[in-house]
């Protein structure tokens, strides 16, 4: 049983640059949500996705965006990137929008310089 | 509002101690708890969950966690410490309102020898 996968590991950008990273919910999920979590602290949650739509939004700015594709898998994209942006990037999956149970994935590690 | 709280950003045990790291919620509706852990450069791992019913839950891992109500704690214990238990451990409550998880802030676990 596939669990959350998430791509890519490691990434470096430069401020200003556009950046998109992918997950892959567990097998039989249909809901995925994105956490961000900062050096030191505990995860905040940035967006929901289900049924190819946002959901529900955490208090984050527009230049996160993200979208959810047919087969449940999902993007986030983050534009214009700010220093303050290098962080662990964490998926989510969950059966159900309203389920609390939720499993991670193993995270994209973001740094920008 | 819903919120966590984590006592103790960092605990240290002897190997064979007992292990307790603290969490108190704050909410207003019957919270459902959880647990997770991360070790270093990895995503979280849920540890054990409470939603309803009894109110000791056991986790993997020789881990366990006492829902107070009264208290509003939802503190984790293990009985011995193992050298591979050193870890990021999160407390969660979920916020039904708003999907989502909401984290505390972390509590760094190291064991000695």
């Amino acid at each position: 049983d596939a669990g959350v996968t998430q791509s890519p590991t490691h990434l470096i950008k430069t401020r200003g640059q556009q950046v998109t990273l992918r997950c892959s919910p567990k097998s039989g999920h249909d809901t995925v949500s994105w956490y961000q979590q900062a050096l030191g602290q505990g995860p905040q949650f940035i967006f929901q996705y289900y049924e190819e739509e946002e959901r529900q939004r955490g208090n984050f700015p527009d230049r996160f965006s993200g979208h959810q594709f047919p087969n449940y898998s999902s993007e986030l994209n983050v534009n214009a990137l700010l220093l303050g942006d290098s962080a662990l990037y964490l998926c989510a999956s969950s059966l159900g929008r309203k389920q609390a149970e939720q499993y991670f994935g193993p995270g994209t590690r973001l740094t920008v310089t | 509002a819903q919120s966590v709280t984590q006592l103790g950003s960092h605990v240290s045990v002897s190997e064979g101690a007992l292990v307790l790291l603290r969490c108190n919620y704050s909410s207003s509706v019957p919270p459902y708890l959880f647990w997770y852990v991360q070790y270093p450069n990895q995503g979280l791992q849920l540890l054990l969950k409470y939603t309803t019913g009894a109110t000791l839950v056991k986790g993997i891992n020789g881990f366990e966690a006492e829902f107070k109500k009264s208290e509003t704690s939802f503190h984790l214990t293990k009985p011995s410490a193992h050298m591979s238990d050193a870890a990021e451990y999160f407390c969660a409550v979920f916020s039904g309102g708003y999907n989502k998880l909401i984290f505390g802030a972390g509590t760094r676990l190291a064991v000695h020898p």
